[in-house]
């Protein structure tokens, strides 16, 4: 178990400009979930996968915004036309459940990305 | 819907003397309550989770949390403080009953541990 793995680290890009973000989770786990953490703020939902279906998807996910989990295994996410509050730091995490059941989410270290 | 009011941004404490982080939480259903704990430059490490069995939960690392409904609260408790314990700790809730995965965090409480 090598744990949740998100790439890259850290992204600085300019305002207007597309980033892509690659999370790979925890390889028996079904579930994958997208956060975003601004600054002294706890993580905000913005979507789930149970296998490659996206089941939920919160308000904060503006048009502008895409995930993907295309086999059910790694995930990406996608902003398009990058503004200036997109900067935060952005968590996947994993789990492994079914139906109302579920294991705690195991948690990825984020990607950072700053809009300047 | 579900909502968690963490009742302290800051606490400090002494090395040594007990630690009590507040969380209150707001649920339409029977909720799963978790903590979790986020250290400088770390993902986010589960703690403890509650899930209708007892209502004295243990978790990692010496901490405890009590789930009492009538007060709708799930503070976070340790009887000793150690320099390690220095990190952001996050109250969460879940409402499986409702459908949704989500799992709702508080704004968290920033621990420190004075030597």
């Amino acid at each position: 178990d090598t744990g949740v793995s998100q790439d890259p680290r850290h992204k600085i890009t300019k305002r207007g400009q597309n980033v892509t973000f690659r999370c790979d989770p925890i390889s028996e786990h079904n579930r994958l979930y997208w956060y975003r953490q601004t600054l002294g703020q706890g993580p905000e939902f913005l979507t789930y996968f149970q296998n490659e279906a996206q089941l939920e998807k919160s308000r904060l996910l503006s048009d502008r915004f895409s995930a993907e989990r295309p086999k059910g295994s790694f995930s990406t996410l996608e902003i398009q036309r990058t503004e200036q509050g997109d900067s935060a730091m952005y968590l996947c995490a994993s789990s492994q459940g079914v139906g109302l059941t579920g294991s705690p989410l195991h948690f990825g270290n984020g990607t950072r990305l700053t809009v300047t | 819907a579900q909502s968690v009011t963490q009742l302290d941004s800051h606490v400090s404490v002494s090395e040594g003397t007990p630690v009590l982080l507040r969380c209150n939480y707001s649920s339409s259903y029977s909720p799963s309550l978790f903590w979790y704990v986020q250290h400088p430059n770390k993902g986010l490490q589960l703690l403890l989770k509650y899930t209708s069995a007892a209502t004295l939960v243990k978790g990692i690392n010496g901490f405890e949390a009590e789930f009492k409904k009538s007060e709708t609260s799930f503070h976070l408790t340790k009887p000793s403080a150690h320099m390690s314990d220095a990190a952001e700790y996050f109250c969460v809730v879940s409402d499986p009953g409702t459908g949704r995965r989500a799992l709702t965090f508080g704004s968290g409480t920033r621990l420190q541990v004075q030597p």
